[in-house]
């Protein structure tokens, strides 16, 4: 089946380790995108991609670190210098960037620092 | 600048009663698109409709419902005869050219269905 994946789906961080998380697309998608959620909040976005080897800043950067090898992959390290890693992390693919088509979005995974 | 808001937190009705879902956003660009999705306990954002700028139709599949006005900058979600299985978060979200690429989503709002 054409999805997204992410993995794995519970994460615990101890204090001051760097954790990557896992999303593999295979929908052919040229545009990936991270976003956190937090409780009672909105999504907000962390990094996105257009094109393999190409990646922006979102709202929300800070301490955190992508990369786009390969169009399927795009693994999110949570970093040490981000302070507040607790929250539901998401990844989503699109086939373009812009409104014009619709986001797809993996299962997440909700990362836990201990 | 762009945002949505979502001023309802959380809705509970009783199974079978009709429930409107507000959105309001703002953005100084005139092409954009509103986005609505839904997220389920499971945690995955199931993608509802998308409507752009320049397209006022309402729209209606199965028991949803779109209002898209934009004289009051608002596209609000309308459930007919609802049901447990509508029980999820909802969430509105806007995509404009002003923004990063991404969309920029509202709180969101915890729908509860009673039986």
């Amino acid at each position: 089946d054409g999805g997204i994946t992410q993995s794995p789906k519970y994460l615990f961080r101890k204090e001051g380790q760097n954790v990557t998380l896992s999303c593999e697309q295979n929908l052919n998608h040229d545009a990936m995108y991270w976003y956190r959620q937090d409780p009672g909040q909105g999504l907000r976005l962390i990094y996105y991609s257009q094109i393999v080897n190409d990646f922006q800043k979102g709202d929300i950067a800070e301490g955190y670190s992508v990369s786009r090898e390969k169009k399927e992959s795009f693994p999110l390290t949570v970093t040490s210098a981000q302070k507040n890693p607790t929250a539901f992390y998401l990844c989503a693919s699109s086939l373009g960037t812009g409104g014009d088509t619709e986001a797809f979005f993996g299962q997440g995974t909700r990362l836990t620092v201990v | 600048a762009q945002k949505v808001t979502q001023a309802q937190t959380e809705i509970s009705v009783v199974e079978k009663e009709d429930v409107t879902l507000d959105c309001v956003y703002e953005t100084r660009d005139t092409t954009y698109y509103l986005f609505w999705y839904k997220q389920p306990p499971s945690g995955e954002l199931v993608f509802l409709i998308r409507r752009n700028s320049f397209d006022e139709q309402n729209e209606i599949s199965g028991r949803y419902s779109w209002n898209f006005q934009k004289s009051t900058s608002s596209f609000n979600f309308t459930i007919t005869a609802s049901q447990v299985v509508d029980s999820a978060v909802y969430f509105c979200a806007l995509y404009s050219g002003g923004g990063a690429d991404g969309l920029t989503f509202g709180k969101g709002t915890h729908l509860i269905i009673q039986p």
